[in-house]
């Protein structure tokens, strides 16, 4: 089994409409999640956290269930410039910040 | 302040040969880390430095793959023999110190092919 799982899409979605992403994690030790966001054959970029209480950032709001293992995105009023690769992200406990990736989710928003 | 800086940013290598990936850290950053990205998947981590120390090479391949990070000069990441499942996306990261991933900012990546 994947650390990090992800459905791959793609997912296909008109401007204006609300998308969510998935992401399941295998280690009940992980500590930290995070958002990522990739654009074709460019580097990761840092999207947001994601916390217990869950967080929002503008059309973005990410949750957290430890208990489910699970975290989600969603995002509202869907831009062209969403569109990209969409990777979930999480820290083991213990030493340092090594990072786990998820295969990623695409995005496609068209007009 | 420039930001992480790899190069070359594609390369090109016949089966057999060495590839070297260089990645150079933000300024002020001591802290190194490598990740592949094949197609279609995720990153993985291969490995993380210190200036002089290789701390977890646990995500290294056991053969032809090494790494350094000397007290001059930028991280090297070193591939022998390059065979065709070698092809892939080179990402390193870089950060002051190891406070957090969200103080991990990375390059833009090496691609390389294998013929």
């Amino acid at each position: 089994r994947k650390e990090v799982e992800q459905d791959p899409g793609p997912f296909n979605v008109p401007e204006g409409a609300t998308v969510a992403f998935n992401c399941t994690y295998s280690n009940s030790a992980s500590q930290s999640f995070f958002w990522y966001r990739q654009d074709c054959r460019k580097e990761p970029k840092l999207l947001m956290s994601v916390y217990s209480s869950g967080n929002e950032d503008g059309r973005f709001t990410a949750q957290l269930n430890r208990a489910s293992q699970y975290i989600s995105l969603l995002i509202r009023d869907s831009k062209l410039s969403d569109s990209a690769t969409y990777l979930c992200v999480v820290v083991i406990s213990g030493g340092y910040n090594k990072l786990i990736f998820g295969a990623g989710t695409r995005l496609a928003v068209h007009p | 302040n420039a930001g992480v800086m790899q190069n070359p940013r594609h390369l090109v290598r016949r089966r057999g040969q060495e590839a070297r990936l260089r990645c150079s850290p933000m300024k002020g950053h001591s802290h190194v880390y490598w990740y592949r990205q094949l197609p279609e998947e995720g990153l993985k981590f291969m490995v993380y430095l210190q200036k002089e120390n290789i701390i977890d090479e646990s995500g290294m391949p056991k053969e032809r793959f090494s790494a350094e990070f000397p007290k001059e000069g930028p991280s090297i990441l070193r591939i022998q023999q390059v065979v065709r499942g070698d092809s892939a996306a080179y990402f390193c990261a870089s950060s002051e110190e190891d406070r957090g991933p969200d103080t991990q900012y990375f390059g833009p990546g090496t691609r390389l092919t294998v013929l």
